[in-house]
């Protein structure tokens, strides 16, 4: 069973912090990662796609992915309240697999 | 920008009715997709579909069959609607190379009473 693991949390941090998603991939053909950012009872939106080592930048988020770890992170730097969501990590493939996502809340 | 239209945000429908979800998305993408999304239980998929006509089991498509008739529009029928298909329905399309990412529309909530 192919797996994308996250932590649930949910993951709280200060205003203006950085906060730190993980997520762990069990499928080492895994080639795209995904960032999506889900409201409460609204549907994913894409934030961040990486599929090369390193990391990789688009204003305060940085995606982190590591191949040979089957780790990809999502850092938000000056997390804002808006912010706070929940984090979706998604790997393919061939298929797509999403974890199922982490909370984080940003307290003002 | 990507737009991908549900047809309803709340439907409320009872056990035993035929369901229709109606899909459309304005960017030409190939390929379409519906997953249902459950608390713990994540983004599951359901069917999808490659081309026009063309249409694939997920993991879960029991209960439910799909229609693509034309490029744009994706359909999701459930024949006879069970309180367990209660749930946020989640289409989404993407252009047909591989490992594009995915664009959602704003989902539909179905209450089966």
């Amino acid at each position: 069973q192919k797996e994308v693991e996250q932590n649930s949390g949910p993951l709280s941090v200060p205003e203006g912090a950085i906060a730190s998603l993980n997520c762990t991939y069990s499928d080492r053909g895994s080639q795209s990662f995904f960032w999506y950012r889900q409201y409460s009872g609204k549907s994913p939106e894409l934030i961040m796609f990486i599929y090369s080592n390193g990391d990789k930048e688009d204003g305060r988020f940085t995606a982190q992915l590591n191949k040979a770890s089957q780790y990809v992170s999502l850092l938000i730097r000056d997390s804002q309240p808006s912010d706070s969501a929940t984090y979706l990590c998604a790997a393919q493939g061939g298929k797509l697999i999403f974890g199922q996502g982490t909370e984080l809340s940003v307290k003002p | 920008d990507v737009k991908v239209t549900q047809s309803s945000r709340y439907l409320v429908k009872r056990t035993g009715e035929k369901v229709f979800l109606e899909c459309v998305q304005d960017m030409d993408h190939e390929n379409m997709f519906w997953y249902r999304q459950d608390p713990g239980l994540g983004l599951r998929l359901i069917y999808f579909s490659y081309d026009v006509k063309m249409k694939e089991k997920g993991d879960i498509p029991e209960g439910y069959s799909v229609s693509r008739e034309k490029k744009e529009r994706f359909s999701l029928i459930l024949e006879s609607a069970s309180t367990n298909q209660t749930s946020m329905y989640l289409c989404a399309s993407s252009v047909g190379v591989d490992n594009s990412p995915l664009h959602f529309g704003n989902g539909t909530r179905l209450t089966v009473t």
